[in-house]
């Protein structure tokens, strides 16, 4: 079975202090490992898929990298419209029925306080 | 990357009711995909539906409770039949588009009293 888990469950931050997120994950054959951002009220927003150990991708503020056990997903000085919910999921690389489904974390809360 | 537009945005209903929650996407697509996302719990998916077949329903999940159709390559409806509390949720549909991995409609918050 699939697992996906992320920590912390939520964070606080001061305006400018990175951290980072971390996504462990289990599944049978990564096919991809995405992120999302899902906003109060909204639906998650696509930032990345990443799809083999090493990899690495840049958006703005955010850098997520993969590695065979975990993904992290980089916040460099954030700012306070960063804060939000980021959802991590895998798609496994098996075939039939079950190859489209995603399996999601229950995601990290990030607050970033002026 | 595809828009989707969901409606309703929300909604209270009444247990024993049903509720009819309609996806539509501005490109075609050939695989929609229907998520449940309960209070503080994870995106689950409820089932997959392809255009001119029937949906492919997760564990856990039956078609006699979340019937689906799928008309065309655009448009998408879930029912959630004879509500319970238990049934108050989000749910998203999702369409996946190449690099743009898997957008979602901004969700049905359903509350059911």
């Amino acid at each position: 079975e699939d697992q996906v888990t992320q920590s912390p469950e939520a964070l606080r931050l001061q305006e400018g202090e990175s951290s980072s997120l971390n996504c462990s994950y289990t599944v049978s054959g990564l096919r991809g490992l995405f992120w999302y951002r899902q906003d109060p009220g909204k639906g998650p927003e696509f930032l990345f898929t990443l799809y083999s150990a090493g990899e690495e991708k840049e958006k703005e503020r955010l850098k997520a990298t993969l590695t065979k056990k975990e993904s992290f997903l980089h916040i460099t000085a954030p700012k306070p419209e960063d804060s939000a919910t980021y959802l991590c999921a895998v798609q496994a690389g098996r075939s039939g029925a079950g190859s489209y489904q995603l399996t999601f974390g229950k995601g990290t809360k990030l607050s970033v306080i002026p | 990357s595809a828009v989707i537009s969901q409606k309703p945005s929300r909604d209270i209903c009444q247990r024993g009711t049903s509720l009819t929650i309609q996806c539509q996407v501005d490109s075609q697509v050939t695989m929609m995909f229907w998520y449940r996302q309960q209070p503080g719990q994870s995106l689950t998916l409820i089932a997959t539906a392809n255009q001119g077949s029937e949906a492919t329903y997760e564990s856990g999940f039956v078609i006699d409770k979340f019937p689906i159709s799928r008309p065309n390559l655009t448009f998408s409806t879930l029912t959630v039949s004879n509500m319970s509390p238990e049934d108050s949720s989000i749910y998203l549909c999702s369409v996946a588009l190449g690099d743009y991995g898997y957008t979602f409609g901004s969700g049905t918050r359903l509350t059911v009293v």
